[in-house]
This record gives structure tokens, C-alpha cells and sequence, in this order.
């Protein structure tokens, strides 16, 4: 079935240290992916996505390509801030607009 | 921007009450989504609605109704609450048209402690 696999967490890096978070998917399909953020006491919001093979999404700093050989889409930054702490979700889209979400990436940068 | 609001933001209730959660978009959007969030788990799917009147269960139905009378509102239902309802609940809408290409927009959440 639909699955998708995220680095467990929580990560914690120093402010300016490079950032890697790990996603694999298993679906049918091309699905579309993202990933979202959730700031503590918020909802989630969207931070990139990528709707094709080789696509690379990217804001705020964060990047990601979506790798279709590997089924992954790896999210990225080279330098991390303290309010970049936050919980990270990987997700992808399914025909009928339904997401399947990741169990949550939490990261802490310290200063 | 599109803006989805949650009717309460903490709620109490006592094991046995029936439990009302409302989400309201003010997009157009003919998606709308109930999940709960926990620690651990993820986002877990409980119903989902495409259109008004129209509802799909999700990946954890149990315990739980929906309602979706107006386009803007969709609600959920907790016909007799439990402890192991206790959670954050998470509304979210999309846009139909091309749906597998679309984000999904979240209300802020609603912590639900069941006693």
C-alpha cells in the first residue's frame, strides 16, 4: 500500500550547520510530493513541492528533487536558522486528492 | 490567502458527551479533510469530503461522523466521546480540479483532551 518513510527524529543542529532530511515513498503511479511544516502551535503549512521526475521544489532555502529511480525527495538546507525549528512532514497526492503523510521529522537548531 | 478556521483551539469534555468540531474555508475549495495528529503516528485520515453532502472514509472512521451541509463548513462528529480520542484534530480543504498536483491548506488545529 501507500507509505511514505521519513528520517526519524528529533534532529537537533547548530544554527548555520547543513540540514538533510531522508524521505522515501511507496506508491503507484508519479504521485505529486511535499513537504510541509508545522511551527509549534500551528497547522501545517506547505513549504515546497514537486509535481514530476527531476523536479526540484524550493523556499525559504530549502530544497528538494524529486528522484523517481529512488522514490525519494530528500529535503535540503545549507545553513539552518533557529526559527527553522519546527516539524517537517513529507506527503504525496494520490489521484483522488487524498495526501499520505510521513510520521514527522521534529528539528531543533540551537544558536 | 486562504484562511481555515477551527471552532475551538483547546476543548474539554468528559468520556460519553457527544463532541462537535466545526472547520470553516473561506476559498472555495471542494476538498475538505479531518485528520488527527499523534505523537509518533503522523497525520491519520478520519473522513474526507469532495463536494457538499458527499463524505469517504478515511483510514480511521471509527468512533466518528462527519457533516458536510454548506461548501464553506465540514464538520466532526464524536457521537460518544472516549479517552483514546484525546488528540489534536487538523482540518484541512484543497482544490478539486487536479487534485493530485494541489496542496493541502490547514486550520491552526484543535487539542481535544477527553477526561
Amino acid at each position: 500500500g501507500n507509505s511514505v518513510t521519513q528520517m526519524e527524529g528529533p534532529v537537533t543542529l547548530s544554527e548555520e550547520a547543513f540540514l538533510t532530511i531522508n524521505c522515501t515513498y511507496t506508491a503507484t503511479g508519479y504521485p505529486s510530493l511535499f513537504w510541509y511544516v508545522q511551527y509549534p502551535g500551528e497547522g501545517l503549512q506547505l513549504l515546497l513541492k514537486a509535481t514530476k521526475a527531476d523536479d526540484k521544489g524550493s523556499n525559504k532555502g530549502f530544497e528538494a528533487t524529486y528522484r523517481k529511480e529512488t522514490t525519494s525527495f530528500h529535503l535540503e538546507k545549507g545553513s539552518v536558522q533557529v526559527s527553522d525549528s519546527a516539524v517537517y512532514f513529507c506527503a504525496f497526492n494520490t489521484n483522488a486528492g487524498k495526501s499520505t503523510f510521513g510520521d514527522g521529522t521534529t528539528l531543533t537548531v540551537k544558536p | 490567502d486562504v484562511k481555515v478556521t477551527q471552532s475551538s483551539r483547546y476543548l474539554v469534555k468528559r468520556t460519553g458527551e457527544k463532541v462537535f468540531l466545526e472547520c470553516v474555508q473561506d476559498m472555495d475549495h471542494e476538498n475538505m479533510f479531518w485528520y488527527r495528529q499523534d505523537p509518533g503516528l503522523g497525520l491519520r485520515l478520519i473522513y474526507f469530503s469532495y463536494d457538499v453532502k458527499m463524505k469517504e472514509k478515511g483510514d480511521i472512521p471509527e468512533g466518528y461522523s462527519v457533516s458536510r451541509e454548506k461548501k464553506e463548513r465540514f464538520s466532526l462528529i464524536l457521537e460518544s466521546a472516549s479517552t483514546n480520542q484525546t488528540s489534536m484534530y487538523l482540518c484541512a480543504t484543497s482544490v478539486r480540479s487536479g487534485s493530485s498536483y494541489n496542496e493541502q491548506f490547514f486550520g491552526p488545529g484543535t487539542r481535544l483532551t477527553v477526561l
